[in-house]
């Protein structure tokens, strides 16, 4: 069975603080690793990542894949409150299987 | 361009009852994908239809059913509600089955009483 493992669970830091969101699976057929961020209901999209040691870049958010040591992470600088949200960790194996998601990080940014 | 839309909303059912939920997907996008998202389990997959067909089913029980329309807007049925199908209601569209990555909708919060 496909898991998704992320890590920590629940993070409070103080604004402008870098911080590091982890993500480890174990999937059948990996294709793709999917970063969402959830602050209400709709999840949105941050990254999509298929190739491994690339670094994806978008503004303070950054995001790499290892598929040798399978995880992932998701970088975050010079944190506002605005980044206070769950982020969800997603994997793709292709066809229509869905997506298979972690249990999210759950990050609170205090001012 | 628009993006993905879910109705109702919210929705408020008795135990027993059924309830149908409908997700309009972005305009050109094919493939809808529905997901139950709880405190306890997360984000865990429904169905997926594309061109009016299901292509895969999650680990859910018959009561869950779904289907496609010609013009990819998408509805998914439950019948028989119990207290535990209580939770927010995913739809995600995608140009070619995932490959792009998903867009979500804001969901369908289903409170059964």
């Amino acid at each position: 069975e496909d898991k998704v493992v992320q890590s920590p669970l629940s993070l409070v830091v103080h604004e402008g603080d870098t911080v590091t969101l982890n993500c480890s699976y174990e999937v059948t057929n990996f294709r793709s690793l999917l970063w969402y961020k959830q602050e209400k209901k709709a999840p949105t999209f941050l990254f999509m990542l298929t190739s491994s040691g690339i670094e994806k870049k978008s503004g303070r958010l950054s995001s790499i894949l290892d598929k040798k040591e399978l995880f992932s992470i998701l970088n975050i600088t010079a944190t506002q409150t605005g980044d206070s949200a769950v982020y969800l960790c997603a994997t793709f194996r292709g066809g229509a299987d869905g997506l298979t998601f972690g249990k999210g990080t759950h990050l609170i940014i205090q001012p | 361009k628009a993006g993905v839309t879910q109705t109702p909303r919210y929705l408020i059912k008795t135990r027993g009852q059924q309830v149908t939920l409908s997700c309009s997907p972005i305009s050109g996008h094919r493939s809808v994908s529905w997901y139950q998202q709880t405190p306890g389990q997360g984000l865990q997959f429904l169905f997926e239809y594309f061109s009016e067909t299901q292509r895969n089913k999650g680990n859910f029980p018959g009561r869950f059913s779904g289907r496609q329309f010609s013009n990819s807007r998408s509805e998914m049925n439950v019948s028989t509600l119990e207290l535990g199908d209580s939770a927010l209601y995913l739809c995600a569209s995608s140009l070619r089955t995932g490959l792009d990555g998903y867009t979500f909708g804001s969901g369908t919060r289903l409170t059964v009483v």
